[in-house]
C-alpha cells in the first residue's frame, strides 16, 4: 500500500537553509503536500506540488521532485525561529485507492527545531 | 475570516460519559474530516463528509460518531469514551479533499 516516510527530526541554525526531506510510494500521478503545523496549533497548507513538476518555488519555499526516486523535499531558506515546528508531508491518494474520500497519506512529521 | 472551529479546545472525562466536540467551518466547503494524532502514530483519519447526509469511516472509526446535518458542522461524538481515545483531535474542512484547512485542535483526556 501507499506510504510516506519523512525523518522526525531536524535541527538548523538560525539564518541557515534547511531541508526536510520526505519519500512517498505510490507511482500514480498525484498531488503532493507540504504541511506545517506550529506547537498547539493545527496543521495549516503551505504548498504542494502535482507530480508532473519537478520545481515550486514561493518565497522562501522550494519544493523538489524527483519522480524516479519518489522524493519530495521542502527547502527553507533562511530559515527563522518562527519556522520551528513540525512539517508533515502528504500524499492524495489516487481515486481507485480512496473511492470519493481522496484522503491524504502523511507522514509522521519531521520537527524542525531553529537554534539562535 | 475563513475558520474552522472546534470546541472545547480541551476536556478532561471520565470513561463512559458520552461527549460531543463540535466543528464548524464558514468556507461554504463539501469536504470535512475528523483526525486523531497520537505520538509515533502520526494523523489518522476517524470519519470523513463528502456532502451533507453523506458520511463515511476512516481508517480508525471504531469508538466514534459522526453527523452531517449542515454543509457547515460536522459534530464527532464519542458514545462511551475509553481511555485509549485520549488524544488530540482535528477537524478540518476542504473544497477537494487535498488542500484542507484544520481547526485548532481539541485534546481530550479519557480518565
Amino acid at each position: 500500500g501507499e506510504d510516506v516516510e519523512q525523518s522526525l527530526f531536524l535541527s538548523v541554525r538560525e539564518g541557515d537553509s534547511s531541508v526536510i526531506n520526505c519519500t512517498y510510494t505510490d507511482s500514480s500521478s498525484t498531488y503532493l503536500y507540504w504541511y506545517k503545523q506550529e506547537p498547539g496549533a493545527g496543521l495549516q497548507l503551505l504548498t504542494y506540488i502535482f507530480s508532473n513538476m519537478d520545481m515550486k518555488q514561493d518565497q522562501r519555499l522550494t519544493v523538489l521532485l524527483n519522480k524516479k526516486d519518489k522524493h519530495l523535499s521542502l527547502r527553507i531558506a533562511d530559515t527563522q525561529t518562527g519556522d520551528s515546528a513540525i512539517y508533515f508531508c502528504a500524499e492524495k491518494d489516487p481515486p481507485w485507492n480512496a473511492g470519493n474520500n481522496r484522503k491524504l497519506i502523511w507522514g509522521l512529521g519531521t520537527s524542525l527545531a531553529v537554534n539562535p | 475570516e475563513a475558520q474552522v472551529t472546534q470546541n472545547p479546545r480541551y476536556l478532561i472525562t471520565v470513561t463512559g460519559k458520552k461527549l460531543t466536540v463540535t466543528c464548524s467551518q464558514n468556507m461554504n466547503h463539501e469536504y470535512m474530516s475528523w483526525y486523531r494524532q497520537d505520538p509515533g502514530l502520526g494523523l489518522r483519519q476517524i470519519y470523513y463528509s463528502m456532502n451533507v447526509e453523506v458520511t463515511d469511516k476512516g481508517d480508525v472509526p471504531e469508538g466514534y460518531k459522526v453527523s452531517r446535518k449542515e454543509k457547515r458542522n460536522f459534530p464527532l461524538i464519542l458514545e462511551s469514551p475509553s481511555p485509549n481515545q485520549t488524544s488530540l483531535y482535528f477537524c478540518a474542512s476542504s473544497q477537494n479533499a487535498g488542500e484542507l484547512f484544520f481547526g485548532e485542535g481539541s485534546r481530550l483526556t479519557v480518565l
